[in-house]
């Protein structure tokens, strides 16, 4: 399993950017997608996840209304549209895979990529 | 919105015994997962349900749950289990928390 997240970089404040996920070693359209976020020296707060189907959207209270996430299972990609972006939302953000884990009951989120860093500032 | 309470730090002996805890209400309806990060790197998924180690992971990391509270357990502990530990789970509108992690210190 490989997630190599790109499109990270400095921002203005109230501009966009989209950050993309490429998924490869495993069949990605049967996977759900998360997107995940540190701020620096902070912990790891839970952004959106998309399920396998493009069903099953959900966002934190946080972003909810201003970042966006999407997939292209022809091109095995998951991305994050954000907009409307703050100095609050500086951040590592890492692209995840969830799976079924039936001895938890529920969607878990197993793999990890290694982040792409976005800093919101004039 | 939910909310997982993890201790800020502990500190353990090198190959003695130390329990991580995360409370918070969803976890009496939804096991918690757990994550270790290392400095610089990516989390890593190291337990699941009440007591379930993905493929990889030592058999010194165990974990346990009772009511609102979830549990890891490093026994034996190594230098290279030194990182910072969160616990996970969803809530009950689907979307999933984090907790604040606890940095487990190796001396």
């Amino acid at each position: 399993v490989q997630l190599v997240e790109s499109g990270g970089g400095v921002v203005q404040p109230g501009r966009s950017l989209r950050l993309s996920c490429a998924a490869s070693g495993f069949t990605f359209s049967i996977y759900g997608m998360h997107w995940v976020r540190q701020a620096p020296g902070k912990g790891l707060e839970w952004v959106a996840v998309m399920g396998y189907d493009g069903n099953n959207e959900k966002y934190a209270d946080s972003v909810k209304g201003r970042f966006t996430i999407s997939r292209d299972s022809s091109k095995n990609t998951v991305y994050l549209q954000m907009n409307y972006l703050r100095a609050g939302d500086t951040a590592v953000y890492y692209c995840a895979r969830e799976d079924y884990y039936d001895r938890s009951g529920y969607n878990l989120i197993d793999y990890w990529g290694q982040g792409a860093l976005v800093t919101v500032s004039s | 919105s939910s909310e997982l309470t993890q201790d800020p730090g502990v500190s353990v002996a090198l190959g003695q015994t130390v329990r991580i805890t995360c409370q918070g209400d969803s976890l009496r309806t939804y096991y918690a997962s757990w994550y270790q990060q290392k400095p610089g790197q990516a989390p890593v998924f190291v337990m699941y349900g009440k007591n379930n180690r993905p493929s990889g992971i030592p058999d010194r990391f165990s974990g346990s749950s009772s009511g609102n509270t979830a549990s890891l357990t490093i026994t034996g502990t190594q230098a290279e289990d030194e990182a910072d530990y969160y616990c996970s789970s969803r809530d009950n509108s689907g979307n999933y928390v984090f907790g604040s992690g606890t940095k487990v210190t190796v001396l």
